[in-house]
């Protein structure tokens, strides 16, 4: 079974474009997070939900709204993609009230704007 | 500040030899946890450890350890024998009480044949 999965795997999309990542967990945890990886390898927290609640946004555009239907869901949807957004985006959970219990990631989606 | 360096961008050893991995870190806190993650050329990213700042125990895992040193801020990590599927880009990271996790650029690392 897999314990953080996102889809899809690869995306594929135009400049202007509006699109979504899907991600649950089956762990349990009380938190999820979105991390940006950079070209360079570069992993950036995006955003933080703790039980559908945000408790973190470093400072990304409002083109990204991320979603929490319910605290196994974190869905991230961008709208008018742009170049820059071409990275790949790691979905993650971990355990609240456990400070320190490591994060479980996802298999990331490789996002591509043309 | 709130810092995770790697220093090291890229290292390259040949099998069987003994490779570390160097992670400094900033902090004001006094409770926070590191971690290693490994990212294979596959691209999924992998728990290695954690440690919390009030234990400065050195682990060994294998061929893995790590070397944990409040004193000069540092979390540094071993192979022992490397292989060349430890061949993958590893990560060293921070974590505080609101659990964002604060990653170092990581450091690829070739095992050559």
């Amino acid at each position: 079974d897999t314990a953080v999965s996102q889809t899809p795997k690869y995306l594929v999309t135009q400049m202007g474009n509006d699109k979504s990542i899907k991600c649950e967990q089956n762990l349990g945890h009380d938190t999820m997070y979105w991390y940006k990886q950079d070209s360079k390898k570069f992993l950036k927290i995006m955003f933080s939900y703790n039980n559908k609640e945000l408790i973190i946004n470093e400072t990304v555009p409002n083109r990204f709204s991320p979603k929490s239907p319910d605290k196994a869901h974190l869905n991230l949807h961008i709208n008018s993609l742009e170049l820059g957004d071409s990275a790949v985006y790691f979905c993650a959970s971990s355990q609240l009230g456990a400070a320190g219990t490591e994060a479980f990631f996802g298999q990331g989606t490789r996002l591509t704007v043309v | 500040a709130q810092k995770v360096t790697q220093a090291q961008t890229e290292i390259s050893v040949v099998e069987k030899e003994d490779v570390t991995l160097d992670c400094v870190y900033e902090t004001r806190d006094t409770t926070y946890y590191l971690f290693w993650y490994k990212q294979p050329p596959s691209g999924e990213l992998v728990f290695l450890i954690r440690r919390n700042s009030f234990d400065e125990q050195n682990e060994i895992s294998g061929r893995y350890s790590w070397n944990f040193q409040k004193s000069t801020s540092s979390f540094n990590f071993t192979i022992t024998a490397s292989q060349v599927v430890d061949s993958a880009v590893y990560f060293c990271a921070l974590s505080f009480r609101d659990d964002k996790i604060i990653f170092g650029k990581g450091t690829r690392l070739h095992i050559l044949p």
